[in-house]
């Protein structure tokens, strides 16, 4: 089955400074990547997704690159806020009639004022 | 509803007992998932449904756990002879069952075994 792999799994920053979260994937046929975000005692919320034939996509503040070939994805947000602080999770979904939703361990990302 | 709801919001339950978990997903989606998240911890997966059938049950840590979804809307979620280690959130998601369509959580149960 699939397997998700994130990385770090905590970060800290600097408010303004940016954050970079990396997650790789096993099974070559997943084809749909959202990222979520989980504020402390929250339910997880879809913050941007990308799909396979998408290399890289950018709402705002925050923009998520693929490299199908590598079997990796990134979320990248710029210029980050305390309001960002949060639990990021990476998932993937497999290719055909397989919905399945795999998750990565998550990343704590603190913002320092 | 308008979106994802899950009851109990909390539980607490002698060990030993059966506890059962429900989720009424967002009307007219077809795929369901549940995962347990322990206290600062991933999201594990447990099992998803497309529809009334689960193609993918893989996830769930033994026997004691069974789930099922009737009339492709509600899902339950069974423990049976709960123990401490069953202590967790039970997440409840579901979306419209198509490849690149967004999942929408519910709130969770959080079950606490004494």
């Amino acid at each position: 089955g699939e397997n998700v792999e994130q990385h770090p799994s905590t970060l800290s920053v600097q408010e303004g400074d940016s954050a970079v979260i990396k997650c790789t994937y096993s099974d070559s046929a997943s084809n749909y990547f959202p990222w979520y975000k989980q504020e402390l005692g929250k339910r997880p919320q879809l913050i941007i997704d990308i799909r396979s034939n998408v290399g890289e996509k950018k709402d705002q503040r925050i923009a998520v690159t693929l490299n199908k070939t590598a079997k990796h994805f990134s979320l990248h947000i710029t210029e980050t806020q305390p309001e960002d602080s949060a639990v990021y999770f990476c998932a993937a979904m497999g290719g055909g009639s397989n919905y399945k939703l795999t998750f990565g361990k998550g990343t704590l990302l603190t913002v320092n004022p | 509803g308008a979106g994802v709801s899950q009851s109990p919001s909390n539980k607490v339950t002698e060990k030993g007992k059966d506890v059962e978990l429900r989720c009424d997903p967002i009307s007219g989606h077809t795929a369901l998932y549940w995962y347990r998240q322990s206290l600062g911890q991933g999201l594990e997966f447990l099992i998803y449904f497309q529809g009334n059938s689960a193609p993918d049950k893989s996830g769930l840590p033994s026997d004691r756990f069974s789930a099922e979804r009737t009339g492709g809307s509600v899902s339950t979620l069974t423990i049976q002879r709960t123990q401490q280690e069953d202590s967790a959130v039970y997440l409840c998601a579901s979306s419209f069952g198509q490849v690149n369509t967004e999942a929408f959580f519910g709130q969770g149960t959080r079950l606490t075994v004494v």
